[in-house]
């Protein structure tokens, strides 16, 4: 089975730009989620798509939003970028959202805004 | 609310000798558990999760977990570390199934392995 792939893996933007990252989980899973990583916040969750329903939101501001196809694959989108939004953001796949499911991690998109 | 604490930001050996990485979770309710690594610039790669199963995990590449209740820990371990060992480990768990939090996974801060000849 192929892994969870992620487009583009790198970007650059400036601020105030937009940008939308995308994932393709792998085939079968039907939950997506989507993480942060910072050097000075860590790992931290944004939010989960199952069945392209938002079934669970992390604690960041209405500028990062996200949607998923009905073949699973995710967007996710952030707006009026921030120098703080630079990351690299990594996309999850994992079968059912059970919380004894592995989830499966994409290569990730490294974002910076300048 | 789930939380983990990694106990060490960075730890060094030597090549052959054993690893120890240290967590401490904080639940209210029996925990799913996990480790991850990510190598530089790359994603994360499980190396065993812990499902109420069997207390002690066994993981790829020679690593594996004891889950201990009563100390609220899961501290990873591997008898003989390696040059390619090198990388940050991270100490994970999910979100409780009833709450529609299943999916959500809670980080630990990480620790960066450093393997030295």
């Amino acid at each position: 089975k192929a892994g969870v792939t992620q487009t583009p893996r790198y970007l650059i933007k400036t601020r105030g730009q937009q940008v939308t990252l995308s994932c393709s989980p792998i085939s079968g899973h039907r939950s997506v989620s989507w993480y942060q990583q910072t050097p000075g916040q860590g790992l931290q969750f944004l939010f989960e798509y199952f069945s392209e329903t938002q079934r669970n939101k992390g604690n960041f501001p209405g500028r990062f939003s996200g949607r998923q196809f009905s073949n699973s694959r995710s967007e996710m989108n952030v707006s009026t970028l921030e120098l703080g939004d630079s990351a690299l953001y990594l996309c999850a796949s994992n079968s059912g959202g059970r919380s004894t499911d592995t989830q499966y991690f994409g290569p990730g998109t490294r974002l910076t805004v300048l | 609310a789930q939380s983990v604490t990694q106990l060490d930001s960075h730890v060094s050996v030597s090549e052959g000798t054993p690893v120890l990485l240290r967590c401490n979770y904080s639940s209210s309710y029996s925990p799913s558990l996990f480790w991850y690594v990510q190598h530089p610039n790359k994603g994360l790669q499980l190396l065993l999760k812990y499902t109420s199963a069997a207390t002690l995990v066994k993981g790829i590449n020679g690593f594996e977990a004891e889950f201990k209740k009563s100390e609220t820990s899961f501290h990873l371990t591997k008898p003989s570390a390696h040059m390619s060992d090198a990388a940050e480990y991270f100490c994970v768990v999910s979100g409780r199934v009833n709450t529609g939090t299943a999916s959500k996974l809670t980080f630990g801060t990480g620790t960066r392995l450093q393997v030295t000849l």
